[in-house]
């Protein structure tokens, strides 16, 4: 699976939108976008993933370059429940395939 | 609601006793279920994937003669850490694979085990 590099924190305010960057340049034709985020002492939870159109659901969206070697999720309008550590993996949307966590962007949404 | 569940989700243990940690997946089935440990402001590491009805595949590194796993259902594997000491401390998170055309995977809540 391809290397992700996200920075390692991030501060936002709340209500205000967030955007998390994500470098994947070794990325794959075949290989996917996740976003999952880790809020202290709770197993991940899944966000979005996408290919190469932009996807939106209920918690976030997210954009992808034409090139496809970066991505931005972006928090709409974030709130202090979004606090957490958001991991960017990229990998083949294979049945059963390992997801490998890099260091990820740990979040901080301040009042 | 949750659709993986972990037990326990916390234990304290002796150092050299042999602790069980249990993941089931509530209303599907799983052929393939993974097991990560993360320690103290890391990130996730993947220990091993089990599969149901077959030895597990552990990565580089881990002693599969350290973490047991077995994989007995198709809703539940565990992961024995045996002779645990101090250093096995650590936050051990399963995944599970949903098997049927959703094909998604889904974490557990993660349990904190701490070797005195």
């Amino acid at each position: 699976d391809a290397k992700t590099t996200q920075p390692p924190s991030m501060d936002c305010a709340e209500g205000r939108a967030a955007n998390l960057p994500c470098n994947h340049s070794t990325i794959s034709g075949n290989e996917y976008v996740y976003w999952y985020r880790q809020i202290h002492s709770q197993g991940p939870q899944y966000i979005i993933h996408g290919l190469k159109n932009n996807e939106t659901n209920e918690m976030a969206s997210l954009i992808i370059t034409e090139d496809r070697k970066s991505s931005t999720l972006i928090l709409p309008h974030a709130t202090l429940r979004d606090t957490a550590v958001y991991y960017c993996i990229v990998r083949v949307k294979a049945a059963g395939n390992k997801l490998t966590f890099g260091g990820g962007t740990r979040v901080l949404v301040k009042p | 609601g949750a659709v993986v569940s972990q037990h326990p989700s916390w234990v304290i243990c002796k150092s050299g006793t042999s602790v069980k940690i249990e993941c089931r997946s509530l209303d599907f089935q799983a052929t393939t279920m993974f097991w990560y440990r993360q320690f103290p402001k890391q990130s996730l590491m993947l220990m091993a994937t089990s599969n149901e009805g077959s030895k597990a595949t552990y990565e580089q590194g881990v002693e599969k003669d350290k973490f047991l796993i077995n994989h007995a259902s198709l809703t539940l594997s565990t992961l024995t850490v045996t002779s645990a000491h101090p250093e096995d401390s650590s936050f051990y998170i399963c995944n599970v694979r949903r098997e049927d055309s959703y094909n998604e995977q889904f974490f557990g809540p993660g349990t904190r085990l701490t070797v005195l």
